[in-house]
Formats: C-alpha cells, structure tokens, sequence
C-alpha cells in the first residue's frame, strides 16, 4: 500500500497562474483533507471532503477550490496564485470514526513569485 | 475558537532522559486526542492516540490524559537522537466535528 500520495512534490508558480494539486490514498478512506503548514502557524485546515461527493470549506479557504473526484482522489485548485499561497500543502485522510486517526502524504512545497 | 496549546520549544534533552511533552486544550468536552511526530522537511505521522483519562504506554512512548485538567502529555523514554522532531498535539474536538484541531508543536532536541 503506497498509502497517501501527493504530486508534485515541489512547484514554483509566478502570481496569478494557476495549478491543481493531486491527492490520491489508496487505505478505501472516506475523508479526505487539505491543510497547509507555514512555519509558526501550524496546520490549517483549507477544504475537507467528509465523503465521496461532498466537500466543505475549513479555516483557511479563501484562494483555494477543491474537487473529490472519486473515493481515493481529492485535488486542491489554485486559480491564480499569490505570494501569501507560499506554503507546503499537506494531504490527509482517514476514516470517518470516533477515532478520526489522520494519515498524511508527503506534502508539495508551493513557492509562488 | 477551540484552541490547542502546546509550547514551542526547542525543548531540548539529552540522549537517554525522558523527554516530557505537554498540550491543553480549551474544549472541556473533546473526545479523543492524538500525537504526531514530523520531521524536518517531512509530513506528520500518527505515533500514539488516547481517549480515556490515564495512560497509555506504547514502547518508549507513553501518552497521558487528564480530561479533569485539560491536558494531555506525551512521555518519551531513552530519548535517543533520532527522536529530535516536532510533536504535534491534535485533540478531536465536542459537538460532533470529527475533525481534529492541531497545536503548533513541540520541537524536540536529544543531545547525544
């Protein structure tokens, strides 16, 4: 099992293009999570899909769309990127339990111009 | 705002002392509560969850809760150098959001 996987892992964008980050678990979870993580501010929660076909916006999700295009993909959309979207962008999923246990992938390093 | 403390650090320790991380939390009624190591450059991994008041004890790792309190604590034991990480403190929070509320981490340094 690759568990959760993310691409690309680095990107470099000039302000105002856009890009699309890819999520894929293969664990048959049925949430899925996007969180950024900026150095003294923790992860954020940016959009969550508590199953397949729904999506809700969490705490930071201004400049950000996001598509579950089935059980295992969960993709993040920038539309046209800013400087303040510099980030590493981290996806999660996990079961939707009391437990709630979170598995991460790797994480894509965005740096936009 | 249901809030997740933890203090920063770097809390630094040498090899083989038992390195004692804290976390409080604001919700008087979250359910379960979870600690993730991150290494530098790396994303965070599930290394112990707790839902009952006591401790848990998972190899040199033993997780600690006071509901009474509001706090949860993460022991390590035989700190080694590979320990050195973050430690995120995550507490699943009341009124039926399973999604968990993440502190800021700790950062943990083992000095051989």
């Amino acid at each position: 099992n690759a568990g959760v996987t993310q691409t690309p892992k680095f990107q470099v964008l000039k302000t105002g293009q856009s890009m699309t980050l890819q999520c894929a678990q293969d664990m048959n979870h049925n949430s899925m999570y996007w969180y950024r993580q900026d150095p003294g501010m923790g992860l954020r929660l940016i959009y969550y899909s508590a199953s397949e076909g729904t999506t809700d916006k969490g705490e930071v999700p201004n400049g950000y769309n996001v598509s579950r295009l089935n059980k295992r993909e969960f993709s993040l959309r920038l539309e046209s990127a800013a400087p303040s979207q510099t980030s590493v962008y981290f996806c999660a999923s996990s079961e939707e339990t009391d437990n709630n246990e979170q598995f991460f992938g790797p994480g894509t390093r965005l740096t936009v111009l | 705002q249901k809030e997740v403390e933890q203090n920063s650090g770097p809390l630094s320790v040498p090899e083989g002392a038992i390195a004692s991380l804290n976390c409080t939390y604001s919700d008087r009624g979250s359910q379960s509560f979870f600690w993730y190591r991150q290494y530098s450059g790396k994303s965070p991994e599930l290394i112990m969850s707790i839902y009952s008041n006591g401790d848990k004890e998972d190899g040199r790792f033993t997780a600690q809760l006071n509901k009474a309190s509001q706090y949860v604590s993460l022991l390590i034991r035989d700190s080694q150098p590979s320990d050195s990480a973050t430690y995120l403190c995550a507490v699943r929070p009341s009124g039926g959001s399973y999604i968990p509320t993440f502190g800021r981490g700790t950062s943990l340094i083992v000095h051989p």
